[in-house]
């Protein structure tokens, strides 16, 4: 167990939908990754956000919105939903801004199927 | 550009074969690679970092700076080691900071 927590983990819902994708980091973590997982794509880095703020980005549709809360955990929005967003969105969190030597603790992701 | 290429989508191997899984790297600058591994689209977790130059479960990576690659090896593969595997790289921006740039990920397929 990483410690990341997502929900949910699987989710259907039609196109031209909108669907909020939760991630608690691990405790202590100040860094949140939004990471998309598609067959054709693979793992492409949507956002960064570091203690409240946005540190880097992706390639983040402009459909996509996140954002980090006070207590550090974080939201994906996902709007205007279409065929092609079906994939699996991981969050992944580390303790500084650009990791401790590079790990990243991963959750399990939300599977998000539009139909 | 920073960029991780992985050239192989699927290798398959055979119990107690050796295994390398490539991987190559576009950064200017000093790199920063790592592997991660993904069991059965699990969570990704992290394999091993080139900077601790360490063996895993028996796999190992070299950096090779005049190849740009960083490729992941196992002599004797397991059917334990069947997983994806995804070869990264700490891109820096500015501000300082990092974001980890991953290959397209390599399915690794062992077989009985």
């Amino acid at each position: 167990d990483s410690g990341v927590t997502q929900t949910p983990k699987h989710l259907i819902t039609a196109t031209g939908q909108r669907v909020t994708l939760r991630c608690s980091p691990r405790s202590g973590d100040l860094s949140v990754y939004w990471y998309q997982q598609s067959l054709d794509q693979g793992l492409q880095f949507l956002i960064q956000y570091y203690n409240g703020e946005e540190r880097a980005k992706g390639n983040i549709l402009e459909r996509f919105s996140a954002q980090q809360f006070p207590d550090l955990h974080s939201e994906l929005n996902l709007s205007s939903l279409e065929l092609g967003d079906s994939a699996l969105y991981f969050c992944a969190s580390s303790a500084r801004l650009a990791g401790k030597g590079g790990e990243l603790f991963f959750g399990e992701g939300s599977r998000l199927t539009v139909l | 550009a920073q960029r991780v290429t992985q050239p192989e989508k699927l290798l398959s191997v055979f119990k107690g074969a050796p295994v390398e899984l490539k991987c190559n790297y576009s950064y200017s600058g000093s790199p920063e690679l790592f592997w991660y591994v993904q069991y059965s689209r699990q969570r990704l977790q992290l394999l091993l970092r080139h900077i601790s130059r360490e063996s895993i479960k028996g796999f190992t990576a070299d950096l090779n700076k005049g190849e740009t690659s960083f490729h992941l090896k196992k002599p004797f593969a397991q059917e334990e080691d069947s997983a994806m595997y995804y070869c990264a790289l700490m891109g820096w921006g500015s501000s300082n900071t990092g974001k980890l740039i991953f290959g397209q990920g390599t399915t690794l397929q062992v077989k009985p």
